[in-house]
Parts: structure tokens; C-alpha cells; sequence
């Protein structure tokens, strides 16, 4: 059974500052990792992948991974009150499906 | 460039009865798959449609079906609802993996249909 843990939240952080968000992952031969935004209501939107150990930087947003602790994460910094959001991770095995966590819920207060 | 595109947006029915969803993949994409997302939780895998065909499966009943055309596009029907299969359907399209079946294409959901079952 493949299993994707997210903290549900919600976190609560200050408009400027970082958001970290966290995911463990229990598919050792997982190859692929996305992190997609969730605003209620709505559908996921893709906003980054990563497919290699280490830190991969797309604007605010960086993601990072580390397949030995099979552990990834995505900072957000600036974190506006736009990002609120949910954060769901998703875990792409080699048949090319994804397992989703149940996703963290992020509040920017202004 | 169109995006994925699924319909109806919002569908009402009562137990017993049988629904179709549809969804056409974005522009240049191949493979189709079908989530269900159920309120406060994250999207669980249905199935996997490529060259017409179901390639991979998740842990649901028989009562979920569906078809690929040679357009591309799906259809998701399921027979027999149920109350618990209140939640939002959403399709996501991608290019095709590999032959060997490794594949890491990112994919990109449509704007989902909510089921209601009465």
C-alpha cells in the first residue's frame, strides 16, 4: 500500500515570511514528486516537480528532495495572502499514477 | 492552447442510477487518467487510459468504468451510485510514458465535475 503523510495544518504563517511544507513518502521506487495548489473548491494546479535528490528553485518556490530519508518539501518564501491555499503532494510511481497525500492547509494572514 | 476540459461541471443524481463524465486531455496529450476526491482528502487514483486502452487500475469497483477515444478524449461511467460516491471527479492528461513503462510526466487536471448523490 503506497502511503503519502502530510501534516494536515492548518499552518499559519505572516505575510513575508517562509512556509515549509513537509511530506514523507513509503514507496522506495517512487521516481517522480510533484507538489500541486489546491484553493477550495477547485481543481489541483501543478506548480512543481522534482525528480532528483536536492534542492530544485522556480521563483518563490523551492523544492526539495531526499529520496534516502524519502522525505520532500517545498519552501515558499514571501508567502503572500494569495497562497493560501491547500499543498498536496503527489508521489508518481513508474506506471506513471500518482498517490496524493490528503494535503496541508496554508494560511497567510496579512 | 486549450486546456484539459471536463464535463458537466456539476451533476445531481440519486442512488442506483448511472452517470457519464467526460474530458477531453490538453492539447498534445495522450494519456488520461481519471481521481476521485472526496471532501477534505486528496485525489485517489481510478484508472489510467492510453492508446484506448486501461493500462494501470486503482483499488475500485467494477462499477467504475471507462473508455478512451482515438481522439483522446474519456469518459468515466459509473453504474450502480452509491452516497459515497459524492466528490469531485477529476481528469488529468499527460504524454505518454515509455515503452518500459518508466514515465514521470507531470500532469495537468481539468476543473473536475462535482457528483452529487441524493
Amino acid at each position: 500500500q503506497k502511503e503519502v503523510e502530510q501534516n494536515s495544518g492548518p499552518l499559519s504563517v505572516p505575510e513575508g515570511a517562509i512556509a515549509s511544507l513537509n511530506c514523507t513518502y513509503s514507496d522506495r521506487v517512487s521516481q517522480s514528486f510533484f507538489w500541486y495548489r489546491q484553493y477550495s473548491g477547485k481543481s489541483p494546479e501543478l506548480i512543481m516537480s522534482i525528480y532528483s535528490n536536492g534542492d530544485k528553485e522556480d521563483g518563490r518556490f523551492t523544492a526539495q528532495l531526499n529520496k534516502a530519508s524519502q522525505y520532500v518539501s517545498l519552501l515558499i518564501r514571501d508567502s503572500q495572502p494569495s497562497d493560501s491555499a491547500t499543498y498536496l503532494c503527489a508521489v508518481m510511481d513508474g506506471y506513471s499514477t500518482l498517490t496524493f497525500g490528503k494535503g496541508t492547509m496554508l494560511l497567510v494572514s496579512p | 492552447d486549450a486546456g484539459v476540459t471536463q464535463s458537466p461541471t456539476h451533476l445531481i443524481k440519486t442512488r442506483g442510477q448511472q452517470v457519464t463524465l467526460r474530458c477531453s486531455p490538453k492539447s498534445g496529450h495522450d494519456t488520461v487518467s481519471w481521481y476521485q476526491q472526496a471532501l477534505g482528502q486528496g485525489p485517489q487514483f481510478i484508472f489510467q487510459y492510453y492508446e484506448e486502452e486501461e493500462r494501470q487500475r486503482g483499488n475500485f469497483p467494477d462499477r467504475f468504468s471507462g473508455h478512451q477515444f482515438p481522439n483522446y478524449s474519456s469518459e468515466l461511467n459509473v453504474n450502480a451510485l452509491l452516497l459515497g460516491d459524492s466528490a469531485l471527479y477529476l481528469c488529468a492528461s499527460s504524454t505518454a510514458a515509455t515503452m518500459t513503462g518508466t514515465g514521470n510526466q507531470p500532469q495537468h487536471f481539468g476543473d473536475g465535475t462535482r457528483l452529487s448523490i441524493l
